[in-house]
């Protein structure tokens, strides 16, 4: 049973680059998460969708940042103009059941680095 | 708001001795709390969840935790530690309807022989 799968692993870009993060999530599962982590601000909640509508972007900076599920076997985060503060790993999440009894599975993540 | 706050950044414990890692809890309304771990160059991984009923609830590798809605509290515990506990663990919250699961800012436990 595969997990949920984030590409790339990692991701290098020049400042005033556009960079686009890619999620797979479990199969069967609606609810999809995608949080940034750095060392200064821990994990921070970006945007999560349900069943592939927009649910809560509250977390999203909002100007550059853009996410998107069109189909239930994936989402993509996208950030135009990067910055170097930009500079974190991405991590997504699914769940089957989230609000009731689900808990939420994490990928890998996407570090990205922006020079 | 909602939020977590886990006061302790760092924890040194030695091996085969009693783990405690507190974390406090702001929500309005009936909370879902999490306990998540972080191995290094790993993703996160759940360690046990909160739903509201019995007070104790028991996780993967031996931990456990204890909800506590007179302290917002959601403590982790294990009775003897292994050193393959070193880590980093947060404590998270959310609620039924399923709002955003909310993170602490972590606490990185190292294991001394």
């Amino acid at each position: 049973n595969a997990g949920v799968i984030q590409t790339p692993r990692h991701k290098v870009t020049g400042k005033g680059q556009e960079a686009t993060l890619w999620c797979e999530p479990i199969s069967g599962h609606s609810a999809v998460f995608w949080y940034r982590q750095t060392i200064v601000q821990g994990l921070e909640f970006l945007t999560y969708f349900r069943n592939q509508a927009p649910i809560d972007d509250s977390g999203m900076p909002k100007e550059r940042f853009s996410a998107q599920m069109p189909n239930q076997s994936h989402s993509t985060l996208k950030i135009q103009s990067t910055q170097p503060q930009d500079s974190a790993v991405y991590l997504c999440a699914s769940s089957r059941d989230w609000g009731n009894t689900g808990q939420l599975y994490f990928g890998e993540g996407s570090k990205l680095t922006v020079l | 708001a909602q939020s977590v706050t886990q006061p302790d950044a760092r924890v040194t414990v030695s091996e085969g001795a009693s783990l405690q890692l507190r974390c406090k809890y702001s929500y309005f309304g009936t909370p879902y709390l999490f306990w998540y771990v972080q191995y290094p160059r790993q993703g996160l991984q759940l360690l046990l969840k909160y739903y509201p009923g019995d007070p104790v609830v028991q996780g993967v590798n031996g931990f456990e935790a204890e909800f506590s809605k007179s302290n917002s509290s959601f403590h982790l515990r294990k009775a003897s530690v292994h050193w393959s506990d070193w880590a980093v663990y947060f404590c998270a919250v959310s609620s039924q309807g399923g709002r955003a699961l909310i993170f602490g800012t972590g606490t990185t436990v190292s294991v001394s022989p």
